[in-house]
């Protein structure tokens, strides 16, 4: 799987858009872009995926850029309960691969 | 989505015990589990798939004959950490993925967190 490299950490008011960045510079042609997240003490939670079209769903929306070597998961309006560490994960699709963790960002939510 | 649900949330034992985990894919069949271990403000890493009527692949330095995984049905399978030590004690978590999903979103349990005495 290829490696992603996102920003350890980042802030955000809450009631305003988290923009998180991810880059994913050697990401092969099948390789689909995964989102989760970890709450403190918790099991990740998905949270979106795509291959080259952006997506959009009842959490979250992701952008993908033109050449797939980056994207940008977005949370339209930030609660508190949206601090999380957040994982781009990028793999090829099917219940028989593997997801690999990297170190994430940690995300802050403040009022 | 599909829930992943993981037995116990958390426990206690003594060093030299062995210790069962069990996770369960409650509204659909997995034929692939993944079993993940995280320490103390690290990432998750991968210990082993589990493949269902099927021997357990390891990766690189996690050792087959300490975490024994057995996957005999399409919605459980289960980690037992043989003879425990302290260094054991982390946060296992489980995650699968359902059969015939052509996307292969993964889900995963709440974890389990195990304290070695």
């Amino acid at each position: 799987d290829a490696k992603t490299t996102q920003p350890p950490s980042m802030d955000c008011a809450e009631g305003r858009a988290a923009n998180l960045p991810c880059n994913h510079s050697t990401i092969s042609g099948n390789e689909y872009v995964y989102w989760y997240r970890q709450i403190h003490s918790q099991g990740p939670q998905y949270i979106i995926h795509g291959l080259k079209n952006n997506e959009t769903n009842e959490m979250a929306s992701l952008i993908i850029t033109e050449d797939r070597k980056s994207s940008t998961l977005i949370l339209p309006h930030a609660t508190l309960r949206d601090t999380a560490v957040y994982y781009c994960i990028v793999r090829v699709a099917g219940g028989g691969n593997k997801l690999t963790f990297g170190t994430g960002t940690q995300l802050k939510v403040e009022l | 989505g599909a829930v992943v649900s993981q037995h116990p949330s958390w426990v206690i034992c003594k060093s030299g015990t062995s210790v069962k985990i069990e996770c369960r894919s409650l509204d659909f069949q997995a034929t692939t589990m993944f079993w993940y271990r995280q320490f103390p403000k690290q990432s998750l890493m991968l210990m082993a798939t589990s493949n269902e009527g099927s021997k357990a692949t390891y990766e690189q330095g996690v050792e087959k004959d300490k975490f024994l995984i057995n996957h005999a049905s399409l919605t459980l399978s289960t980690l037992t950490v043989t003879s425990a030590h302290p260094e054991d004690s982390s946060f296992y978590i489980c995650s699968a993925s359902p059969a015939g999903g052509n996307t292969g979103e993964l889900f995963f349990g709440e974890g389990s967190r195990l304290t070695v005495l």
